[in-house]
């Protein structure tokens, strides 16, 4: 089963809401990704954590701040957001690392959480 | 840094009629090679990947692709489209850091299938 949950689908938030994107996989996985996908454009990796640890923050805005309660979970927590911040939320997960792509380390996606800041 | 570059932001093709997307990369060392795909509202479903060995990779929905090192090219080919394969496509090029995965994707080519 090569499935990531999100939730939820659709947000709408004001610019002074506190909000969160969850996501969960239970493949496995000890790598877990947010990506961030604006109309028309591909997707920017924003977080990756690893082991629950963050290990890549593409300086991203404070605003964001991701947590990783445990191996399957990944939330994305938002606040005070702008309204160029709307867009699809990817999460994605994968096989640790350390087993390098020889080991066959596919990056999987979920459906994403589509967000609008009004 | 690496970097992918689809030439084609969007490709008409008739329903039936072959199918081929083009994706030029460019990495220091050897490359880890992916197509998605994206339906409309949908997230990203992996098509296929090449990390070694068959140059030429088979995927899922018919799909398959050729790594050519020499043409720093990993284009997606399909015999005959059928209309479900109307959809944005994203080659990425992957990069074993430190700390993690990270995947480049190229801007994507959005396919649309004429009856």
């Amino acid at each position: 089963d090569t499935e990531v949950t999100q939730t939820p689908k659709h947000l709408v938030m004001g610019m002074t809401n506190k909000k969160s994107l969850k996501c969960e996989q239970h493949m496995g996985h000890r790598a877990m990704y947010w990506y961030k996908q604006k109309a028309k454009k591909p997707p920017e990796l924003m977080f990756v954590y690893s082991y629950e640890k963050l290990s890549i923050n593409e300086s991203v805005p404070s605003r964001f701040s991701p947590e990783c309660p445990n191996s399957s979970l990944l939330n994305l927590h938002l606040h005070a957001l702008q309204p160029e911040d709307s867009a699809l939320y990817l999460c994605a997960s994968s096989q640790d690392f350390g087993g390098g792509y020889i080991s066959g380390n596919t990056i999987y996606f979920g459906e994403g959480s589509w967000l609008t800041v009004v | 840094a690496q970097s992918v570059t689809q030439p084609d932001i969007h490709i008409t093709v008739s329903e039936g009629a072959s199918l081929e997307l083009r994706c030029n990369y460019s990495y220091g060392a050897t490359p880890y090679l992916f197509w998605y795909v994206q339906s409309p509202g949908q997230g990203l479903q992996l098509l296929l990947k090449y990390f070694s060995g068959d140059t030429l990779v088979q995927g899922i929905k018919g799909f398959e692709a050729e790594f050519k090192r020499s043409q720093s090219s990993f284009n997606l080919r399909k015999p005959s489209v059928h209309w479900s394969d109307a959809a944005e496509y994203f080659c990425a090029v992957g990069a074993e850091k430190a700390a993690g995965n990270k995947l480049t994707f190229g801007g994507g080519t959005r396919v649309l299938v004429k009856p």
